[in-house]
């Protein structure tokens, strides 16, 4: 079982349509994060929460709205997405922030038609 | 402006040589790197780190080497095997609030059997 699970793998979805997008992480870690991976482009930081509060929100559209119920899970809700929205997202966790490695789930393959 | 920069999108190495992935820096209070391995399909999986009081730091087959003045820094395999292919990142903690990771784009290493 891998350590920060996420759900689904795949979505393909119209512009008007409303997902969520969920993690999930087994390690006991206090901080998660949410990262899009555009092609030829850095991992994109987009949210960080850290016991279970919103720390950082790095500029990301109001079309994504997360939510962190508590330190395990961490939701992303999708609403009239853009087709430049498509991407891999991808979870992490860690313990503690910073310096801390992150601990990677496998990324929610994201098509927008 | 990024502040990581993987100068070389590829890298194509024999088995059993050595494979040399850079990576460069503009921000010189970056003082932690660590270097991600990411398998397609896959979320990056942490590899090693190296805090900026270490120029050398070395886990089996990996090593990492920082060069503070020059702002660089270099991941060695060695002896590298084909299972190791796979696309590297370089990351270092921003030293802001939250201390989120900045991460290059990534070098695909490919290494032929």
């Amino acid at each position: 079982e891998t350590g920060v699970t996420q759900t689904p793998r795949h979505l393909v979805m119209g512009m008007t349509n409303k997902k969520s997008l969920k993690c999930e992480q087994h390690l006991g870690h206090n901080a998660m994060y949410w990262y899009k991976q555009s092609a030829k482009k850095p991992l994109e930081l987009m949210f960080v929460y850290n016991f279970k509060e919103q720390t950082e929100n790095n500029s990301v559209p109001s079309r994504f709205s997360p939510e962190c119920p508590n330190s395990s899970h961490l939701f992303l809700h999708l609403h009239t997405l853009q087709p430049e929205d498509s991407a891999l997202y991808l979870c992490a966790s860690s313990q503690g922030q910073g310096s801390q490695p992150q601990h990677f789930g496998d990324g929610t393959r994201l098509s927008i038609l | 402006d990024q502040q990581v920069k993987q100068n070389s999108p590829s890298l194509s190495v024999q088995e059993g040589r050595i494979s040399i992935l850079n990576c460069d820096y503009t921000n010189s209070m970056f003082d932690y790197f660590l270097w991600y391995k990411k398998y397609p399909a896959e979320g990056p999986t942490f590899l090693i780190s190296i805090s900026s009081i270490k120029d050398k730091n070395e886990d089996g087959r990996f090593t990492v080497f920082l060069n503070k003045s020059a702002k660089h820094l270099s991941l060695h395999i060695v002896p590298s095997q084909p299972g190791d292919s796979a696309v590297y990142f370089c990351a270092a903690p921003d030293g802001g609030a939250t201390n989120k990771l900045i991460f290059g784009t990534g070098t695909l290493l490919a290494v032929q059997p």
